[in-house]
Parts: structure tokens; C-alpha cells; sequence
């Protein structure tokens, strides 16, 4: 059974970095055509995709916050973490890992986790 | 910058079909987008529904179809049941991006 849990701060201050957790079980980033997404959603608005992870290690970032957005995985962890720098309150919102399955030209995030909110305050 | 853009809201009513769709500022919509669709409730993390423009994943009901219509991608619930309300979002797959619509907000009347 494959679970995803996001972990992190629930508060952080404008101007500093954010560092979340996803904590995986029932699957492995070592092993082909899986990967690790992370989505985020304000308050009240619609979901937004941030980046992705690959087993391979081969990474995408939406164009908008690609310079504030790194993703990195540890395999032996079973983890995945979503570093955001340069926080600001519009980045307020519940953030959300998921497992991607993919292959034969076919994408889909089939695991989410319970998602985690954010909120970033002075 | 590419915009997803979705009706913000329908409504329908109990036994009945809708179709929402899903269209990007590119261009026409065509398989080699992925069309995704998910399903969201108040409160919980969203739900995939359709895959591939028309794939169901094992959980998907029966009266949930996805396809292609005209130049956008399409999610069909036929026989909708008061259980369906819900906010529902397209995913289509932009050069190894990807790309969420803003969601429409499926109201069952």
C-alpha cells in the first residue's frame, strides 16, 4: 500500500526558506517509472503544480517559481524534500506530495498525502 | 505564460450528465497533453479520476469518462449522483511541466 506524508514547519516568516518532507511507503525512488510530485493549494483556490521528481533524478519546476524551487531526494530515507526560498505570505496554502506513475506515454498522480498547511507571517 | 482554463462552475441535477472541460491558451488540447482529471472534496487531498485523456484508474466510477472535445479535453459524468458534488481540475503535461486549470466547481441540484 503506498502512503505519502508531507512534514514541515506550519509557520515561517517572510524573506526565510522552506523546507518540507515527504516521507513515502510501499514504493521506491530507486526503482523505474515512478515519481515524486509536490502541489500546492491557497486557501479557498485552486491547485497549483510546483515540481517533480523523477526515479532517475531528472527534476521539473514550474517556469514561475523556478528560481525560488529545489527538489532533491534521499532513497535510503524513502524521502523527498521541497525547498522553497524567499518566502512570502501569496505563498500561504496547504502543500501536497504525490506519487507519479508513469510510462507508455501515460502520467498520473495516484497517491496523494494528507497535505500539510503553510502559513507565512511575520 | 500558459493558462488552463475551466467553467468555475456548473450545476446539475441528480441522475443527470455533465461535461466539463478543459483548454490551454496554447492551443488545442490533444493526448500528447495527458489529460488528467482529479476530484477534490472539502477538506481532502485530491483524488485522481481519469489519466491519458480517457484511462480510469481502479477506483474510478463507471460514470466518469474522459476524452477529447474539439480542442479541449473533456470529463463526462453521466448519471450523476449528490455524492459528485465536488470541485473537479484538468492536469494537462506542458514540455515536462505541468499545469492545473482553476477548477470547476460541480454543484448536484
Amino acid at each position: 500500500q503506498i502512503t505519502l506524508k508531507e512534514s514541515g514547519p506550519t509557520l515561517v516568516k517572510p524573506t526565510q526558506t522552506l523546507t518540507l518532507t515527504c516521507t513515502f511507503f510501499g514504493f521506491s525512488l530507486s526503482t523505474g517509472a515512478v515519481g515524486v510530485g509536490w502541489i500546492r493549494q491557497p486557501p479557498g483556490k485552486a491547485l497549483e503544480w510546483l515540481t517533480l521528481i523523477y526515479w532517475n533524478d531528472d527534476k521539473r519546476y514550474t517556469p514561475s517559481l523556478k528560481s525560488r524551487l529545489s527538489i532533491t531526494m534521499d532513497t535510503s530515507k524513502n524521502q523527498v524534500v521541497l525547498t522553497m526560498t524567499n518566502m512570502d505570505p501569496v505563498d500561504t496554502a496547504t502543500y501536497y506530495c504525490a506519487h507519479l506513475s508513469y510510462g507508455s506515454g501515460d502520467y498520473y498522480y495516484d497517491y496523494w498525502g494528507q497535505g500539510t498547511l503553510v502559513t507565512v507571517s511575520s | 505564460q500558459t493558462v488552463v482554463t475551466q467553467e468555475p462552475s456548473l450545476t446539475v441535477s441528480p441522475g443527470g450528465t455533465v461535461t466539463l472541460t478543459c483548454a490551454s491558451s496554447t492551443g488545442a488540447v490533444t493526448s500528447d497533453y495527458y489529460p488528467n482529471w482529479f476530484q477534490q472534496k472539502p477538506g481532502q487531498a485530491p483524488r485522481a479520476l481519469i489519466y491519458g485523456t480517457s484511462n480510469k484508474l481502479s477506483w474510478t466510477p463507471a460514470r466518469f469518462s474522459g476524452s477529447l472535445l474539439g480542442d479541449k479535453a473533456a470529463l463526462t459524468l453521466s448519471g450523476v449522483q449528490p455524492e459528485d458534488e465536488a470541485e473537479y481540475y484538468c492536469l494537462l503535461y506542458h514540455g515536462g511541466a505541468q499545469l492545473f486549470g482553476g477548477g470547476t466547481k460541480l454543484t448536484v441540484l
